[in-house]
């Protein structure tokens, strides 16, 4: 059984870009929350999706976007690429539980190392 | 505003030695709380959490973790380290319950020495 899975592991481009980041969730997930790591700091809550709509957002500009998938596979867009956004991105997945409203416990990918020029 | 402070960036141990992690939080509402760790190239891996009940949690891999509400801590312990528990260990928050949206601190690098 696959945890979560991340691709590209590594990425390199320069500012005014723009950049596709992709996750497949744990098998029997179906919620993904993705973070955005900067060197030296704990990971810092993007967004999260459930059912294809994005449902929580945290503090981050609309030049981040995402896109959840029928399969639950999920995208992190970011355009215009600044040099602060060279980060560690990581996706977590988890199985929202709707009698609670909570999320099941969060499994992480190893994450994209994104680096901008 | 919800925040969770890690007050020591760096700790070196001795191998065998006793470990403490310091964790605060500020929170209004009944915390959610975890303790992930993080190796080198790696995503990170939930040692323990706390909801409710019991305020001495006990994690994986030898750690606890003891919820004191009225010094709004949360500080991880583990009496004998070992030297692959050198990483980088990090405090969260569940900020909209449970597991929705986790606040982390700035997370502790740990050493240690053989």
């Amino acid at each position: 059984d696959a945890g979560v899975t991340q691709s590209p592991t590594h990425l390199i481009k320069t500012r005014g870009q723009q950049v596709t980041l992709r996750c497949s969730p744990k098998s029997g997930h179906d919620t993904v929350s993705w973070y955005q790591q900067a060197l030296g700091q704990g990971p810092q809550f993007i967004f999260q999706y459930y059912e294809e709509e994005e449902r929580q957002r945290g503090n981050f500009p609309d030049r981040f976007s995402g896109h959840q998938f029928p399969n639950y596979s999920s995208e992190l867009n970011v355009n215009a690429l600044l040099l602060g956004d060279s980060a560690l991105y990581l996706c977590a997945s988890s199985l929202y539980v709707p009698r609670t409203g909570e999320n099941e416990k969060l499994f992480f990918g190893s994450g994209t190392q994104l680096s901008v020029l | 505003a919800q925040s969770v402070t890690q007050p020591d960036i760096h700790i070196t141990v001795s191998e065998g030695a006793s470990l403490e992690l310091r964790c605060n939080y500020s929170y209004g509402a009944t915390p959610y709380l975890f303790w992930y760790v993080q190796s080198p190239g790696q995503g990170l891996q939930l040692l323990l959490k706390y909801f409710s009940g019991d305020t001495l949690v006990q994690g994986i891999k030898g750690f606890e973790a003891e919820f004191k509400r009225s010094q709004s801590s949360f500080n991880l312990r583990k009496p004998s380290v070992h030297w692959s528990d050198a990483a980088e260990y990090f405090c969260a928050v569940g900020a909209a319950g449970g597991y929705n949206k986790l606040i982390f601190g700035a997370g502790t690098r740990l050493a240690v020495h053989p």
